[in-house]
């Protein structure tokens, strides 16, 4: 595997749901995001991790729960998830250093 | 909270024709970033620039970053079916020790054969 990769690619879950979003990084870099892709939005910032440090925090709500166990992975827990929260959710990585950041395919996620 | 304006929204246009996009900020960057996604893919970096008044290329892309820092466009030159896609802007800040990108809303490019 090369580059970023996410699981799954799609995911429909019900409001009172747990499930988690898994982004697994093959660059050798040390900083991973994730995003929020929306309709007719910019992409929104949502969480960074920086040498497996959470450094931000974008007002995110608590039902979204990030977890950088190590520098090459990254997950999104998620729970009781609301109906506005569908959306394709991108994950990205970088040197710590670096401005240049690569995504990976995203996950599309549909809370029904 | 900083929003990136970037025009046009969407483009149609026959194959073999030139693209030209832009985006403007209220603010700053010290870098920008032009991506392109295909339909149900993440982001691809295209071209990186990093010094105002910097000229890129990249194949049949070129990419300047304005000397004010505030801006940036993207020209596409010969289209061809494979460029059709949303490509998006990205000013970066670094901000609380974190790398941050900014993107703006994206232009979406058809093309007619």
């Amino acid at each position: 595997e090369t580059g970023v990769t996410q699981t799954p690619r799609h995911l429909v879950m019900g409001m009172t749901n747990k499930k988690s979003l898994k982004c697994e990084q093959h660059l050798g870099h040390n900083a991973m995001y994730w995003y929020k892709q929306s309709a007719k939005k910019p992409l929104e910032l949502m969480f960074v991790y920086s040498l497996e440090e959470r450094v931000e925090n974008n007002s995110v709500p608590s039902r979204f729960s990030p977890e950088c166990p190590n520098s090459s992975h990254l997950f999104l827990h998620l729970h009781t998830l609301q109906p506005e929260d569908s959306a394709l959710y991108l994950c990205a990585s970088s040197q710590e250093s670096s401005r240049e950041q690569y995504f990976g395919p995203g996950t599309r996620l549909t809370v029904t | 909270g900083q929003q990136l304006n970037q025009s046009p929204q969407s483009m149609f246009i026959q194959e073999g024709e030139d693209v030209s996009m832009n985006c403007t900020s209220s603010s700053i960057f010290n870098t920008w970033l032009w991506y392109k996604q295909d339909p149900g893919e993440g982001p691809v970096l295209l071209i990186a620039l990093y010094k105002a008044g910097e000229l890129t290329s990249n194949g049949r892309l070129t990419a300047q970053f304005g000397i004010t820092r505030k801006d940036s466009f993207l020209n596409i030159s010969a289209s061809i079916p494979s460029d059709v896609g949303i490509y998006f802007c990205a000013g970066h800040r670094l901000l609380q020790g974190a790398q941050k990108l900014v993107f703006g809303q994206g232009t979406r490019l058809t093309i007619n054969p």
